[in-house]
């Protein structure tokens, strides 16, 4: 049973440029959230998408867009980049009925130049 | 922004030793959870903690939450160099379909 697919694992930018990140949720999960986690800090929530609708939204500019797809996948999309966008970028995945259960992908790590 | 704080915020033990962690929060929570990070790639889930519950187990993690001081430990045992990792606590806000997490404690386990 696959768990959380985050891609790419790895990614450099140049600042003004946009980037899509990629992820496909643990198998039977149909809710995706995505956070950013800067270098020595905890993550900090962006969004999260249900039945392809963004739920709820974190303290992000709309920069910061996302997308989810009918088999629960989900993309995240962030315009003009800036130096400090570049981040871990963690996708987590759950059952929307099920309080808590969240499983997190291995992460892309942005770096903008 | 960051729910709160972990206390330590970084802590060096040798292996054998039990470590403590410690996590404050600040708002009403439906449940907390407990994370492991190494190096900076995925989260791995630890264990959570209902908002009705004072204390869990689960192999050598003992976890304790006090919902009047808004405050969680973790407790791990007879550490190992393989426990050498980030730990976060996460706090799943009622009425905020979001965790929200602490800075973190760097556990160092000396062989």
């Amino acid at each position: 049973d696959a768990g959380v697919t985050q891609s790419p694992t790895h990614l450099i930018k140049t600042r003004g440029q946009q980037v899509t990140l990629r992820c496909s949720p643990k198998s039977g999960h149909d809710t995706v959230s995505w956070y950013q986690q800067a270098l020595g800090q905890g993550p900090q929530f962006i969004f999260q998408y249900y039945e392809e609708e963004e739920r709820q939204r974190g303290n992000f500019p709309d920069r910061f867009s996302g997308h989810q797809f009918p088999n629960y996948s989900s993309e995240l999309n962030v315009n003009a980049l800036l130096l400090g966008d570049s981040a871990l970028y963690l996708c987590a995945s759950s059952l929307n009925r099920n309080q808590g259960g969240y499983t997190f992908g291995s992460g892309t790590r942005l770096t903008v130049v | 922004s960051q729910q709160g704080e972990e206390d330590p915020q970084a802590l060096s033990i040798q292996e054998g030793e039990n470590a403590t962690m410690n996590c404050s929060y600040k708002t009403s929570i439906n449940n907390l959870q407990w994370y492991r990070q190494n190096s900076g790639r995925g989260l791995v889930h630890l264990i959570l903690i209902r908002s009705n519950e004072r204390e869990k187990h689960s192999g050598r993690l003992r976890v304790t939450l006090d919902t009047s001081k808004k405050s969680s430990s973790l407790l791990i045992t007879a550490s190992r160099a393989a426990d050498t990792a980030s730990y976060f606590c996460a706090t799943d806000d009622t009425g905020r379909r979001a965790l929200t997490f602490g800075s973190g404690t760097r556990l160092q386990v000396q062989p």
